[in-house]
């Protein structure tokens, strides 16, 4: 089974900083199978990135996905207000899916 | 529209048994993989299993095997995880999500069904 390591596991910023949020595999994952989702407190998760790197529909330019193998990297590039939430990496490989543990990205 | 609807919050005993529900609409309700998400009080996400409601292949985290069952009848296209005898641990929010490919993430997800399991 793939393990997924999220950090770091909180991140305090202020609205407009830029947002690095980083996913580990335990072993390599293909690009096309790590998505990213936010939650907020009460609410699902909604998918932000699908394939590493591509934007879910509706989603903000401001999110950005990158990397490949075992790193992977969610990017805010300007906090907006609505963005401070919970974030969490998902891959799928060998028939199993696997969440990260999640950062919370809080106001500082 | 796309939508999951699932049932209403449920408060059991140790050692009930316990069926929660996700309805879709919207779409073509056998054409998706849907699948079943734990997030405990204040915890993570957790992928318990997927069902394709076409022909009802089902795949379960090791996690969860043997521990609850998904199933679906697609006649009234509703997807089901059930369990046998709950504990105390499986007080937990459950989600159903839509997948509709198994590079494209979950799209689509239901309102979250809480179940506390109390004595």
């Amino acid at each position: 089974e793939i393990v997924l390591t999220q950090s770091p596991g909180t991140l305090s910023l202020s609205p407009g900083e830029r947002a690095t949020l980083s996913c580990r595999a335990s072993q390599s994952v293909s690009s096309s199978y790590l998505a990213w989702y936010q939650q907020k407190p009460g609410q699902a998760p909604r998918l932000l990135i699908y394939g590493a790197s591509s934007r879910a529909t509706g989603i903000p330019d401001r999110f950005s996905g990158s990397g490949s193998g075992t790193d992977f990297t969610l990017t805010i590039s300007r906090l907006e207000p609505e963005d401070f939430a919970v974030y969490y990496c998902q891959q799928y490989g060998s028939s199993q899916f696997t969440f990260g543990p999640g950062t919370k990205v809080d106001i500082k | 529209e796309v939508q999951l609807v699932q049932s209403g919050a449920e408060v059991k005993k140790p050692g009930e048994s316990l069926k929660i529900s996700c309805k879709g609409s919207g779409y073509s309700f056998t054409s998706y993989w849907i699948g079943w998400v734990r997030q405990m009080p204040g915890k993570g996400l957790e992928w318990m299993g997927i069902i394709y409601p076409g022909d009802s292949d089902t795949r379960y985290s090791p996690s969860f095997q043997g521990q609850v069952t998904i199933s679906a009848d697609k006649s009234i296209s509703t997807a089901y995880l059930q369990w046998s005898s709950l504990k105390a641990s499986d007080t937990a929010m459950y989600y159903c999500a839509r997948l509709d490919d198994f590079w494209s993430g979950f799209i689509y997800w239901g309102q979250g069904t809480l179940v506390t399991v109390s004595s």
